[in-house]
């Protein structure tokens, strides 16, 4: 079966610090995979998502980056926090480029 | 651009009650999809809809595909107080070449509570 998963579950960084989010799939092949952000529990925004290694889409701009070093890895990253970054990141990949399965997130927090 | 609307925002119900909430569009979706969130948890796939008019239970979870393609409702039914969380629809969106490559928008979603 596939898995995903997320790491690391909560993060506080100094506004100004780098970021780095992973994000790895297991179970499956070439999947599509996706970044999302969450602000205060309600609706998810797609930030980037990637169809294969090294191809990324960015859906909104932002301070943030996204790359696939391999078939099964996401990373988000960005040199420089904001505190409008602080949030809830969540790695998803979809079966049949529908059904979306999330990973369990990441609790951002730039003070 | 495509844009979900849930109702309600919030619901506070005894235990045993039956719940409804609905999510409207004004594009025509050939998916809807309905998740369920708990605090500090990613969302979780409860039911999948794929043809207009499809009705799709998941144990106490029924949720309907409308007609028209622009709605889509969730019911519970008995709620118990883990059904507690959040509860987001969601439908492909497309590119302007009509691909949605997976993407999803969601709606903001109906917190749910449950007293015992």
């Amino acid at each position: 079966s596939q898995t995903i998963h997320q790491w690391p579950a909560t993060l506080v960084q100094p506004v100004g610090s780098p970021l780095s989010l992973e994000c790895t799939v297991e179970g499956t092949s070439n999947p599509n995979l996706y970044w999302y952000r969450q602000a205060a529990g309600r609706g998810l925004q797609l930030l980037f998502y990637s169809v294969g290694i090294g191809q990324i889409s960015s859906e909104v701009p932002q301070n943030l980056s996204a790359s696939r070093p391999q078939d099964r890895q996401f990373i988000l990253s960005s040199k420089k926090l904001l505190l409008s970054d602080s949030g809830f990141y969540l790695c998803a990949w979809t079966r049949l480029n529908t059904e979306a399965f999330f990973g369990q997130g990441t609790r951002l927090t730039v003070v | 651009g495509q844009q979900l609307n849930q109702s309600p925002q919030s619901m506070f119900i005894q235990e045993g009650e039956d719940v409804s909430m609905n999510c409207t569009s004004s594009s025509i979706f050939n998916t809807w999809l309905w998740y369920k969130q708990e605090p500090g948890e990613g969302p979780v796939l409860l039911i999948a809809l794929y043809k207009a008019g499809e009705l799709t239970s998941n144990g106490r979870l029924t949720a309907q595909f409308g007609i028209t393609r622009k709605d889509s409702f969730l019911n519970i039914s008995a709620s118990i107080p883990s059904d507690v969380g959040i509860y987001f629809c969601a439908g492909p969106y497309s590119n302007a070449g009509g691909t949605s490559y997976g993407k999803l928008t969601f709606g903001q979603g109906t917190i749910l509570t449950v007293h015992p």
